[in-house]
């Protein structure tokens, strides 16, 4: 069964570096995801990506966050400047029509 | 006022009972509906589809009333495998039609004793 893949699996990385989160989606869909959980609370949605932009980003995508679809296969979600309230689990999705997501196993982000 | 709002629990029940699990949703343009299950640090996996007409598969029912902006889950003759987090998920179309992103409740905690 086709999946999505996420590298690193965790991260942990100092206060105010940048970090990079890799994502390979299922090479057939054309709508792309980033979900962040805080550890003990609700997956909140941050962008959607189609047709190589943003379709839409929650209050939490601020000018520190950005998406890339460098190559038409990865797709990074970049922290420039990491707080230590961006520790998450980062989940990457993506579909085809609908309905028919697929998350990614997410990549765990710790800031210290 | 919540998006999705759903009792937390947690649910503790023995194997081979049945439990129901709720949820409302504040926004009646709400297009879809679904159950995932989300294990312990793992990534949310669809349980299923939610139908207006309501839909079964195997041990899970789900229903769904749209006038009342209600979801439910039914669970019968749980297994000590049905232990984990319950979501319940809806999209609202946002700006571009194809954004269709999910909008997840906190879940509701299942633990299953033998």
């Amino acid at each position: 069964e086709p999946e999505v893949t996420q590298t690193p699996s965790h991260q942990v990385t100092q206060m105010g570096q940048e970090v990079i989160l890799r994502c390979v989606p299922i090479s057939n869909h054309l709508y792309f995801y980033w979900y962040r959980q805080i550890l003990g609370q609700k997956v909140e949605f941050l962008v959607s990506f189609y047709n190589n932009e943003i379709s839409e980003k929650s209050e939490i995508f601020d000018d520190q966050f950005s998406v890339e679809r460098p190559d038409g296969s990865n797709f990074t979600l970049k922290i420039r400047s990491t707080k230590l309230e961006d520790s998450a689990m980062y989940f990457c999705a993506s579909r085809q029509g609908p309905s028919g997501y697929t998350f990614g196993s997410g990549t765990r982000l710790t800031v210290v | 006022r919540k998006e999705v709002e759903q009792d937390p629990g947690p649910f503790n029940v023995p194997e081979g009972a049945t439990v129901a699990f709720n949820c409302t949703y504040s926004n009646s343009a709400s297009q879809s509906f679904f159950w995932y299950r989300q294990d312990c640090r793992k990534e949310p996996k669809l349980l299923m589809s939610v139908y207006s007409s309501g839909n079964e598969d195997g041990r899970f029912t789900a229903q769904l009333n749209r006038a009342s902006q209600y979801i439910s889950l039914l669970i019968r003759d749980s297994k000590l495998s049905d232990s984990a987090t319950y979501l319940c998920v809806v999209t609202i179309t946002g700006y571009m039609e194809y954004g269709n992103k999910l909008v997840f409740g906190a879940g509701t905690i299942l633990r299953v004793k033998s």
